[in-house]
């Protein structure tokens, strides 16, 4: 099956500084790669997503990239404020009959201090 | 706005005790899902479903099993609850595949 490694398990930043987050995947069926944010106290949710038709994705401060060939995609952050400070997943799915089947890395606290 | 509601926040159940963890969902998914949370460890599946009654095993259903009666409900059950299933469980529910995956707030179960 899937297996979604993820570093660095924590990370700590200056307030207006950047933070990258890494993943690497093993299943080269997978096809989708969704980051979730969980803030203390809630569920995950969703922050951004990319298909593996696409190399980067953008939004506002917060951007991943996909490396198919290489099977690893990342989580950058610019700018960050306090409120980034959170657990971030992230996840891959092969999609097909997984039904939608989501492996998750091992999370990163990310800790940004005024 | 989307909800998906887990029954309690918090339990604290004793060793052997059949444990239940309700999830309802109103956004009329076909997907629901069960995951535990440990620290250093993620997410990890225990149990899918993608219709009513139907149920799929995750990667650790070993001392869970699962009901999907309804299509709005999906419940967890501990047979005889451990303390190594002391844990956050976090429902969560999709249309299909390579969607969003909505998230309940999660139950923080204690087995003392």
């Amino acid at each position: 099956g899937e297996n979604v490694e993820q570093h660095p398990s924590t990370l700590s930043v200056q307030e207006g500084d950047s933070a990258v987050i890494k993943c690497t995947y093993s299943d080269s069926a997978s096809n989708y790669f969704p980051w979730y944010k969980q803030e203390l106290g809630k569920g995950p949710q969703l922050i951004i997503d990319i298909r593996s038709n696409v190399g980067e994705k953008k939004d506002q401060r917060i951007a991943v990239t996909l490396n198919k060939t290489a099977k690893h995609f990342s989580l950058h952050i610019t700018e960050t404020q306090p409120e980034d400070s959170a657990v971030y997943f992230c996840a891959a799915n092969a999609g097909g009959t997984s039904y939608g089947k989501l492996t998750f890395g091992q999370g990163t606290i990310l800790t940004v201090h005024p | 706005d989307v909800k998906v509601t887990q029954s309690s926040r918090y339990l604290v159940k004793r060793t052997g005790e059949k444990v239940f963890l309700e999830c309802v969902q109103d956004m009329d998914h076909e997907n629901m899902f069960w995951y535990r949370q440990d620290p250093g460890l993620g997410l990890r599946l225990i149990y899918f479903s993608y219709d009513v009654k139907m149920k799929e095993k995750g990667d650790i259903p070993e001392g869970y099993s699962v009901s999907r009666e309804k299509k709005e409900r999906f419940s967890l059950i501990l047979e005889s609850a451990s303390t190594n299933q002391t844990s956050m469980y976090l429902c969560a529910s999709w249309r299909r595949e390579n969607t969003e995956a909505f998230f309940g707030q999660g139950t923080r179960l204690t087995v003392v």
